[in-house]
C-alpha cells in the first residue's frame, strides 16, 4: 500500500493526450512538499520527468508537464508517442513517517 | 556529468546481510552539493526509498528499514555502500543508487537524479 495513489494503467493512442493523477494527504503533497516524476522505461533505472512539481529538467521534451493543487499531483503526456509507452512514478516527502521520502504504486502507460 | 554504478553479490543467503556499493565517477562525493542514496524495486513491483547519505556522514533512514540498514560513505574511494541485514525474501530487488537534490527555496522536497543502473540482488538460500 502505496503513501500515494496512483491508478495502476492508463492507455491512450498515438497523438492524444492522457494525464496520470497521484494523490497523496495533509502530510505529503497538501503539506506542501513538491511532487516529482519520473519514467521508467522497460529494462532501464527510472529517469527524472519532472521535478518541483511542474519542470522538467534539461532535455525532457515538453510534450510532458506536471501541476499540483492541494493533495494531488497530475503528470499530463501530449501528443503521445509509441515511445512513452513506459511506468510512471510520482515522488513526495510525508511528514508523518519521521521525515521519509515516498513513491506512488506507479502507473503503466500503454500507447495503443 | 556525474555516474553511478552498483556493485556487489547478486545472491545473499537468508539472514545474512546484503552489501553493495556505488562508485561515482565524473566528480567528487564530496560535493557539498548533493546527497547520496538508495532505492530498490522489487520485481515487478514500485519504488522504495531505503536511505541517504551526506559526503559528512550524515543519514537519514526509511523508518521501516531503520533497524536494518546502514549507509556509509568513503571519500577516498568516491564511493558510498548499503548494508542491509538479517535480509528475507521480501529483500530481493533491484537496488539502485541515486544522487539525492537537496533543494533550496522556491523548492520543498528532494528528488532523485541520476540514477545508477541497477543491480538484482536475490535473497535464496
Amino acid at each position: 500500500q502505496s503513501v500515494l495513489t496512483q491508478p495502476p494503467s492508463v492507455s491512450g493512442a498515438p497523438g492524444q493526450r492522457v494525464t496520470i493523477s497521484c494523490t497523496g494527504s495533509s502530510s505529503n503533497i497538501g503539506a506542501g512538499y513538491d511532487v516529482h516524476w519520473y519514467q521508467q522505461l522497460p529494462g532501464t533505472a527510472p529517469k527524472l520527468l519532472i521535478y518541483g512539481n511542474s519542470n522538467r529538467p534539461s532535455g525532457v521534451p515538453d510534450r510532458f508537464s506536471g501541476s499540483k493543487s492541494g493533495t494531488s499531483a497530475s503528470l499530463a503526456i501530449t501528443g503521445l508517442q509509441a515511445e512513452d509507452e513506459a511506468d510512471y512514478y510520482c515522488q513526495s516527502y510525508d511528514s508523518s513517517l519521521s521525515g521519509s521520502c515516498v513513491f506512488g504504486g506507479g502507473t503503466k502507460l500503454t500507447v495503443l | 556529468q556525474l555516474q553511478l554504478q552498483e556493485s556487489g553479490p547478486g545472491l545473499v543467503k537468508p539472514s545474512e546481510t546484503l552489501s553493495l556499493t556505488c562508485t561515482v565517477s565524473g566528480g567528487s562525493i564530496s560535493s557539498s552539493s548533493y546527497y547520496w542514496g538508495w532505492i530498490r524495486q522489487p520485481p515487478g513491483k514500485g519504488l522504495e526509498w531505503i536511505g541517504s547519505i551526506y559526503y559528512s556522514g550524515s543519514t537519514y533512514y526509511n523508518p521501516s528499514l531503520k533497524s536494518r540498514v546502514t549507509i556509509s560513505v568513503d571519500t577516498s574511494k568516491n564511493q558510498f555502500s548499503l548494508k542491509l541485514s538479517s535480509v528475507t525474501a521480501a529483500d530481493t530487488a533491484v537496488y539502485y543508487c541515486t544522487i539525492v537534490v537537496v533543494p533550496a527555496a522556491p523548492y520543498w522536497g528532494d528528488w532523485f537524479d541520476p540514477w545508477g543502473q541497477g543491480t538484482l540482488v536475490t535473497v535464496s538460500s
